[in-house]
């Protein structure tokens, strides 16, 4: 059963210090989406790579947030520093694209809950 | 501006009832569609999803949606809840061209025995 893996599931940190979410996209997805959700937000695209090059990252807040894709099976989002108000579920998703680049569906992962004292 | 609009925050029903939970966007051109639900602790799961033909579609756990152009409306319904069903549901919406979901605030669910 393929899945969308995440690490670390929980991070506390203080603000300040740099935290680093890794994601594992299915394999032979090409399509790589980070989202952030909060109470007040809700969900919301930070960035997505398309064979591991950035497509849209203007989501993101660029002096503290960064992304890349290392290689095709691992993605990560860095925070540094991080801030109390980055709080949140960050989920990643992956996707293969369809008809006309539409993607069939995007499969989400567990999410980290990033915790910013 | 695009943009995903989800009427109800917060829904409570007792088992059995039917459930409507209602979704509006504003976007330029085709789009596609989804319904995404998130148990309790869990991650996004699609419920169902359209992109073209037969506007009312059918998805996982006995929900459907339909799709009303006009409108530019996609409710999700289903006629006889489950304690189960209790979870927030999201709509969202992507443009023609592929790319990233825009999702609405969510609906939290809350079905009481």
């Amino acid at each position: 059963d393929a899945r969308v893996t995440q690490t670390p599931r929980h991070k506390v940190t203080e603000m300040g210090q740099e935290v680093t979410m890794r994601c594992q996209p299915i394999l032979g997805h090409n399509t790589v989406f980070w989202y952030r959700q909060t109470m007040m937000q809700g969900l919301e695209l930070l960035a997505y790579f398309r064979n591991r090059a950035p497509l849209d990252d203007s989501g993101m807040p660029k002096d503290r947030f960064s992304a890349e894709m290392p290689d095709a099976t691992l993605a990560t989002l860095k925070i540094q520093p991080s801030e109390p108000r980055d709080s949140a579920v960050y989920f990643c998703a992956s996707g293969l694209p369809g008809l006309a680049g539409a993607y069939n569906e995007q499969f989400f992962g567990p999410g980290t809950r990033l915790t910013v004292l | 501006a695009q943009s995903v609009s989800q009427h109800n925050h917060h829904v409570i029903l007792s088992e059995a009832a039917s459930l409507e939970l209602g979704c509006n966007y504003s976007y330029g051109g085709t789009v596609n569609l989804f319904w995404y639900v998130q148990y309790p602790g869990q991650h996004l799961q699609l419920l169902l999803k359209y992109f073209s033909g037969d506007p009312l579609v059918k998805g996982i756990k006995g929900f459907e949606a339909e799709f009303i152009k006009s409108k530019f409306s996609f409710n999700l319904r289903k006629p006889s809840v489950q304690w189960s069903d209790t979870a927030e549901y999201f709509c969202a919406v992507m443009g023609s061209g592929g790319g990233a979901l825009n999702f609405g605030k969510g609906t939290s669910l809350l079905v009481t025995p």
